[in-house]
């Protein structure tokens, strides 16, 4: 399967706890994306990397929360401290980015679905 | 303040009709449009994009139209089936398809009856 995978796809933790998320892309996609959705919303913009750069963090990320791409591959979102209302699903998904020439779209994943207890 | 909205939260349809739903927008010029489809549990499914000079596109039994002055898309899905029965998303970028992050709307939950 060459499409976007994401692990793990269920977690259940308690508040205050530090949970890690962990997405790889399709192999040939510069650009990383996270989103999150709450039940009854569309995905919510949360950050986003060319290769290993982060170039853009939506207001919702709190301090609390960091993500990363060391080697420009597989992408990591950690929370820490998770609260109640970090309960959501976590998508991620890649593209092309600059070398589609504006002809391509994102690919998601099945995303990662956190409940905070 | 910047807003997208999809005509309603919930659409039922009879199978064979043509169903119609409709992404408003305001305060945005965007470049491109987008429509995905998402199922329950699953992330979102690309299914069509138009440009902001586009007027319409079509994909088999698809079909999207959008009118930047009316601030408006519409997305169609002719003969429809119980297999359409899904999510269906309202997507706008800005920049470079697939270069910029995507502003969604909160869906329209599609039934087809049988």
């Amino acid at each position: 399967d060459t499409g976007v995978s994401q692990n793990p796809r269920h977690k259940i933790t308690k508040r205050g706890q530090n949970v890690t998320f962990r997405c790889d892309p399709i192999s040939e996609h510069n650009r990383l994306y996270w989103y999150r959705q709450t039940l009854g919303q569309g995905p919510e913009f949360l950050t986003y990397f060319q290769n290993e750069a982060q170039l853009e963090k939506s207001r919702l990320l709190s301090d609390r929360f960091s993500a990363e791409r060391p080697k420009g591959s597989f992408s990591t979102l950690e929370i820490q401290r998770t609260e109640q209302g970090d309960s959501a699903m976590y998508l991620c998904a890649s593209s092309l980015g600059l070398l589609a020439g504006g002809k391509e779209t994102q690919y998601f994943g099945p995303g990662t679905r956190l409940l905070v207890l | 303040s910047q807003k997208i909205e999809q005509n309603s939260e919930a659409l039922n349809i009879q199978e064979g009709k043509t169903a119609t739903l409709t992404c408003n927008y305001t305060n945005y010029s965007p470049a491109y449009l987008q429509w995905y489809r998402q199922d329950p549990g699953r992330g979102p499914v690309f299914l069509l994009l138009i440009r902001e000079n586009e007027k319409e596109k079509r994909k088999e039994r698809l079909k999207v139209t959008f009118d930047t002055t009316l601030k408006q898309s519409l997305f169609h899905i002719t003969a429809s089936q119980p297999a359409d029965s899904a999510t269906y998303l309202c997507a706008l970028e800005f920049g470079e398809s697939g270069n910029t992050p995507l502003v969604f709307g909160k869906g329209t939950r599609l039934s087809v009856i049988a």
